[in-house]
């Protein structure tokens, strides 16, 4: 079965600083992996996503993911944080085969001034 | 712009009176997905439809049913809401689910239940 794991469940930050979002993934083959970012009741918006091809992917809003599969990692990094990507972000995972979304806990990020 | 709307945005509703959630889709997708999502969780996945087929999730409890009349719409219904079902609720699409696309979601239904 597959299962995603984020590590930290709060990281503050502050504005201006970097911010590097850890992500682990257990799957037995290549795995569709995403990046969602949810603010404060609101749904969920897709940042980025991976599939196949160059392991450094962009999305938006200046966030970029790394999928390294020797670590079955997928770090979502942005260089410089504005205030504004203060939200919980999630990362997932799909098998090739199948419908099914497995999200993992979350990481509330939280931006000082 | 094409979009996955979920109405209401805020539910009240009575302990153990039956309540219904609506999404609908302007994408035109095969796919469309129930989640529930507690407090400081992750998203749960409870059922959803590939076209007219239904599936359900295996610890989706029998008190969370579903419809979907036509590609466009898609209804929860909770017949007897419990405390516990107190959440966000999330609809997503997807195209299909055999491809590199991503799901779309809704803004949510938060439902509170007193």
């Amino acid at each position: 079965a597959q299962s995603v794991t984020q590590p930290d469940i709060h990281i503050t930050v502050s504005e201006g600083a970097s911010l590097e979002l850890r992500c682990n993934y257990s799957y037995g083959a290549t795995p569709y992996l995403f990046w969602y970012v949810q603010s404060p009741g609101q749904g969920l918006q897709l940042l980025l996503k991976y599939f196949s091809g160059d392991t450094l992917v962009q999305g938006i809003k200046g966030f970029e993911a790394e999928f390294k599969r020797s670590q079955s990692s997928f770090n979502l990094r942005k260089p410089s944080v504005h205030w504004s990507d203060a939200a919980e972000y999630f990362c997932a995972v799909r098998g090739a085969a199948g419908n099914k979304l497995t999200f993992g806990g979350g990481t509330r990020v939280l931006v000082k001034p | 712009d094409a979009m996955v709307i979920q109405n209401p945005r805020y539910q009240v509703t009575q302990f153990g009176k039956p309540v219904t959630l609506s999404c609908s889709q302007t994408l035109n997708h095969n796919v469309m997905y129930w989640y529930q999502q507690k407090s400081s969780q992750a998203p749960k996945l409870l059922f959803h439809y590939y076209d007219k087929d239904f599936n359900n999730e295996a610890d989706t409890p029998d008190n969370f049913q579903s419809r979907r009349p036509n590609t466009s719409f898609c209804f929860l219904d909770i017949r007897s809401p419990g405390l516990g079902d107190t959440a966000m609720y999330l609809c997503a699409t997807s195209i299909d689910g055999y491809s590199n696309q991503p799901q779309h979601f809704g803004d949510g239904t938060r439902l509170s239940i007193l």
